[in-house]
C-alpha cells in the first residue's frame, strides 16, 4: 500500500537554486495538498488542488509554484530557493469533499544554505 | 481566521496512566476533525477521523470526541505505553474540504 509517495526525502540547496518536489498518490483521490512544517509554527498549507486541473493558494504560497500534472501527481516548485524555505514539506491527498480524512506522505526535508 | 490550540504543549506520564489531550478551535464551524500521530523525523499517521455527523470515534485504546458547540475536541489514551510517545496533532477541515487547519501539537512522553 504505497499511499502518498514523496521524492526526494532529503535535499540541500544553495540560495537561488531551483528544484521541484514530487508527490504521487495511488488512492484515486481528487484533492491534493502541499504543507510545510516548521518548529513552533505547526503545519501550514502552501497550495492545494481540489481536483485535476485546478490549483489554489493556501496560507503561505509566496515563493512557490505548483502543477497538478494529472490526477495522481502534484508537484511543488521552488524557483529561487531562500533560507526561509528551509523546512519539512508534506504532501497529502483526500477524496473530494470534507467527509473524508487526509493521507500524508513521509515528507521531504529541505535545507537551503 | 480559524486557529487551533492544543493543550498541553508537552506531557510526561508514567506507563499505565490514562490521559487526555485537548484541542480547541476559534471558529466552531469545523466540519471534520482528524487526529494524527507524528514520530520524530517522520510523517503523519492518521489515528481517528470524526466526521460531521459524528461526535466520537474509538480505535483500540484511543477515543476522540468532538463538541462543535464549544469548538473543542479531546483525545483520550487509555493505559498509556512507552510506544505511545510521539507528537499528537489535531486538525479540522471546513465544509468544502479545502483546508485542514492544524494545531501545533502535544508532545507526549511515556516512561516505563
Amino acid at each position: 500500500n504505497a499511499g502518498v509517495t514523496q521524492t526526494p526525502k532529503f535535499q540541500v540547496l544553495k540560495t537561488g537554486q531551483s528544484m521541484t518536489l514530487q508527490c504521487a498518490q495511488d488512492m484515486n483521490h481528487n484533492s491534493m495538498y502541499w504543507y510545510r512544517q516548521d518548529p513552533g509554527m505547526g503545519l501550514r498549507l502552501i497550495y492545494y488542488s481540489a481536483s485535476e486541473g485546478t490549483t489554489d493558494k493556501g496560507e503561505v504560497p509566496n515563493g512557490y509554484n505548483v502543477s497538478r500534472l494529472n490526477k495522481r501527481e502534484f508537484s511543488l516548485r521552488l524557483e529561487s530557493a531562500a533560507p526561509s524555505q528551509t523546512s519539512v514539506y508534506f504532501c497529502a491527498s483526500s477524496e473530494a469533499g470534507s467527509g473524508y480524512g487526509y493521507t500524508f506522505g513521509s515528507g521531504t526535508r529541505l535545507t537551503v544554505v | 481566521k480559524q486557529e487551533v490550540t492544543q493543550i498541553p504543549a508537552a506531557l510526561s506520564v508514567p506507563e499505565g496512566e490514562n490521559l487526555v489531550l485537548n484541542c480547541s478551535f476559534t471558529d466552531s464551524a469545523i466540519y471534520n476533525l482528524q487526529w494524527f500521530r507524528q514520530d520524530p523525523g517522520k510523517g503523519l499517521t492518521s489515528l481517528l477521523l470524526i466526521q460531521s455527523s459524528q461526535r466520537e470515534q474509538t480505535s483500540g485504546r484511543l477515543n476522540a470526541s468532538l463538541d462543535k458547540s464549544s469548538g473543542r475536541s479531546t483525545l483520550y489514551i487509555a493505559a498509556s505505553q512507552p510506544g505511545d510517545s510521539a507528537t499528537y496533532l489535531c486538525a479540522g477541515s471546513n465544509q468544502a474540504g479545502t483546508a485542514l487547519i492544524f494545531g501545533k501539537g502535544t508532545t507526549l512522553s511515556v516512561s516505563s
